[in-house]
């Protein structure tokens, strides 16, 4: 069976301190997709990152950046100086493929709720 | 592209009542799906269409839940017969050919009372 495990339920910094959220994975296929969201308090989910099993490379995005270890199978999100509009909670999802190896639908770790104070 | 739009952003019904929701997806999206959030949990999936075709269904989709997409466009999710367990964020994601990432909506809030 898939599962996302977020173990870190709320986390609290101040303004300008680096954050890392975890996430670790599990799944039997050898082909899959890792994604995070952003929930801010306006309830929308926002796509932040898409990765598939294939793709071992961490990648940065300005402030964001994901390290991805099938070994540990972990797919972790660092946010370098983080700012108060960083305040929200942010999701971990992983989707087995299907329908010729496309994607399939997201399960969800808990969540991580991270607070950033000025 | 204005994203995915769902409506009402926000419904309250007395328990027993039938409430009907509206997704409409990103207009060159083949694939559409429902997912549920209660407080201090992430997204469950429902369901799932591709184009006007429901190829999955969760085991969470009680047979007071049904779903349709007509013509592949926008879809509606019912409930019948509410219940209080039902009070919940539906959201709704859509994505082109399971390529990229899913685009969310903004949900509708249920409270059933």
């Amino acid at each position: 069976a898939q599962k996302v495990t977020q173990a870190q339920t709320e986390i609290s910094v101040v303004e300008k301190e680096d954050v890392t959220l975890d996430c670790v994975y599990e799944t039997r296929d050898t082909t899959y997709y890792l994604f995070w969201y952003k929930q801010p308090p306006s309830g929308e989910l926002v796509f932040l990152i898409r990765r598939n099993s294939f793709d071992e490379q961490n990648e940065i995005s300005g402030r964001y950046s994901w390290n991805f270890q099938k070994s540990t199978s972990s797919f972790n999100f660092t946010i370098t100086a983080s700012q108060v509009v960083d305040s929200a909670v942010y999701f971990c999802a992983l989707s087995e493929a299907k329908y010729g190896g496309s994607q399939g639908n997201l399960i969800f770790g808990k969540g991580t709720k991270l607070s950033v104070k000025p | 592209d204005t994203g995915v739009s769902q409506n009402p952003r926000h419904k309250i019904t007395k328990r027993g009542q039938n409430v009907t929701f509206r997704c409409d997806p990103i207009s060159e999206h083949n694939r559409l799906y429902w997912y549920r959030q209660t407080l201090g949990q992430g997204p469950e999936f429902l369901t799932y269409f591709q184009n006007e075709a429901q190829l999955e269904k969760s085991r969470l989709l009680s047979d007071r839940f049904s779903a349709e997409r007509p013509k592949g466009s926008f879809s509606t999710l019912e409930i019948q017969r509410t219940e209080q367990g039902d009070s919940a964020m539906y959201l709704c994601a859509s994505s082109f050919g399971g390529i990229y990432g899913y685009t969310f909506g903004s949900g509708t809030r249920l409270t059933v009372v």
